[in-house]
């Protein structure tokens, strides 16, 4: 079956511009996350989403970045006003309540 | 808030070796899961512990989950260089909703 799909792949915008990133979950997985990976770092959450509950946004780094799921199945995430500091890889993950993760390829996102 | 950490940072071996990552949390876990990701790649499921004192085994790999549920390790035996990657521990703690990763050990071997 279908893993998670993320798009676009790469992403490169100029300091400023706002960007949306698509995650596209595994059927039937109510959690989806999304994390944030500097090169050579570790993963930095972002922001959860389960079920019809609340999103959980602790992770969300400023109020420019903002994220959504619609009909509990797509996510975006966007970022407004892009700065440098925001290029990264940024991986989404769909999973069952407290089971594994599965993650998608990540959008590797540059500002200029 | 929830800290888990991870050591050693880096880790290179020579073909053949040992290798051990270890995860420490600040706060007791109700699981403990850890991922590998390949250069390039991105983080993909290895194993879920929950029991306190669980041990499970992959092939060449020991996942352990300590007896007060705040640490755990991964013990590869005899590496091999398609053991490379960065390998992660993932945990819940309490009443959180959802997983804080490790910082990850950054595995190399070399043949």
């Amino acid at each position: 079956g279908a893993g998670v799909s993320q798009s676009p792949s790469n992403k490169v915008t100029e300091k400023g511009k706002d960007v949306e990133l698509r995650c596209d979950p595994i059927s039937g997985h109510t959690a989806l996350y999304w994390y944030r990976q500097s090169l050579g770092q570790g993963l930095e959450f972002l922001i959860y989403f389960q079920g019809n509950s609340a999103p959980d946004k602790s992770g969300l780094p400023s109020d420019r970045f903002s994220a959504e799921r619609t009909g509990g199945s797509v996510s975006t995430l966007t970022i407004q006003r892009t700065q440098q500091e925001d290029s990264a890889v940024y991986l989404c993950a769909s999973s069952l309540v407290t089971y594994e993760q599965y993650f998608g390829p990540g959008t590797r996102l540059t500002v200029t | 808030g929830q800290q888990v950490m991870q050591i050693p940072q880096y880790q290179h071996v020579q073909e053949g070796e040992d290798f051990t990552t270890y995860c420490n949390s600040s706060t007791t876990l109700s699981n403990i899961q850890w991922y590998k990701q390949r250069p390039g790649g991105h983080p993909v499921f290895l194993i879920q512990l929950v029991k306190s004192g669980e041990v499970k085994k992959q092939k060449r790999l020991t996942f352990q989950f300590g007896e007060a549920k705040k640490n755990s390790s991964l013990h590869i035996t005899a590496t091999q260089t398609t053991d490379v990657g960065t390998y992660f521990c993932a945990g819940i703690a309490g009443s959180a909703r959802q997983l804080t990763f490790g910082s990850g050990t950054q595995l190399t071997v070399l043949p």
